[in-house]
């Protein structure tokens, strides 16, 4: 089954404690991109990546990283967590050729930083 | 330049009437606007796409109008039911085709 996956799926932790929510697609698909969700706020982009190697910020980058070693995996790393973060994450992934207009998401991550 | 501005906020109506939401952007190279649907505790999904060579698109009971000149577009859904209540967000993918902005979303309550 083509699909988008993230894990965790729910995760409580502290201020300044190191975490990676991973992000996982089957579809052999080049872009990749992470979102924040907030009430009232919509998606914003956090980074996305157009390939292997190849990455660059978004709208709300500040206090997040990223890596893309691989082209099915693109982790987002929260290096000291603080409560600003706390929010619903999507992993979304989409071609860059052919049909290269519809983004597919995961399950999405809700992450609480106390 | 590259925000998007989606109305109403909320919007609450009778089952079987139709719903519309509309939203504006500014960036006159944006080529593609979808509309996605969230529904409680979901990912968002794709329902409806129109890209910028075409005026309207429709896929049954929903429908998607784009004037490119007024930089709007809007999201139609006609004989709405209770399982049309969801949050829905429009997008445009702006200049250089890299980033997809959405609007803020509305919250669509359709009651029996």
């Amino acid at each position: 089954e083509a699909q988008v996956t993230q894990n965790p799926r729910y995760l409580i932790t502290v201020t300044g404690k190191k975490l990676t929510v991973t992000c996982s697609q089957n579809m052999n698909h080049e872009y990749m991109s992470w979102y924040r969700q907030d009430p009232g706020l919509g998606l914003r982009q956090i980074y996305y990546s157009m390939n292997v190697e190849v990455t660059d910020k978004g709208d709300v980058p500040e206090g997040y990283k990223v890596s893309r070693k691989e082209k099915r995996n693109f982790p987002l790393i929260l290096e000291s967590p603080s409560p600003n973060q706390t929010s619903l994450y999507f992993c979304a992934s989409r071609p860059t050729s052919g049909r290269a207009y519809e983004q597919f998401f995961g399950p999405g991550t809700r992450l609480t930083v106390l | 330049g590259e925000n998007v501005e989606q109305h109403p906020s909320t919007l609450s109506v009778q089952e079987g009437d139709s719903a519309v939401i509309k939203c504006t952007y500014s960036d006159s190279a944006s080529n593609y606007f979808p509309w996605y649907k969230q529904e409680l505790g979901k990912r968002p999904q794709l329902i409806i796409d129109i890209r910028s060579n075409v005026g309207e698109k429709k896929d049954q009971r929903i429908a998607v109008t784009l004037n490119k000149t007024a930089k709007h577009f809007s999201l139609h859904i006609t004989e709405t039911q209770p399982e049309d209540s969801a949050v829905y967000f429009c997008a445009h993918r702006t200049g250089g085709y890299n980033k997809l902005i959405f609007g803020a979303g509305t919250r669509l309550a359709v009651h029996p």
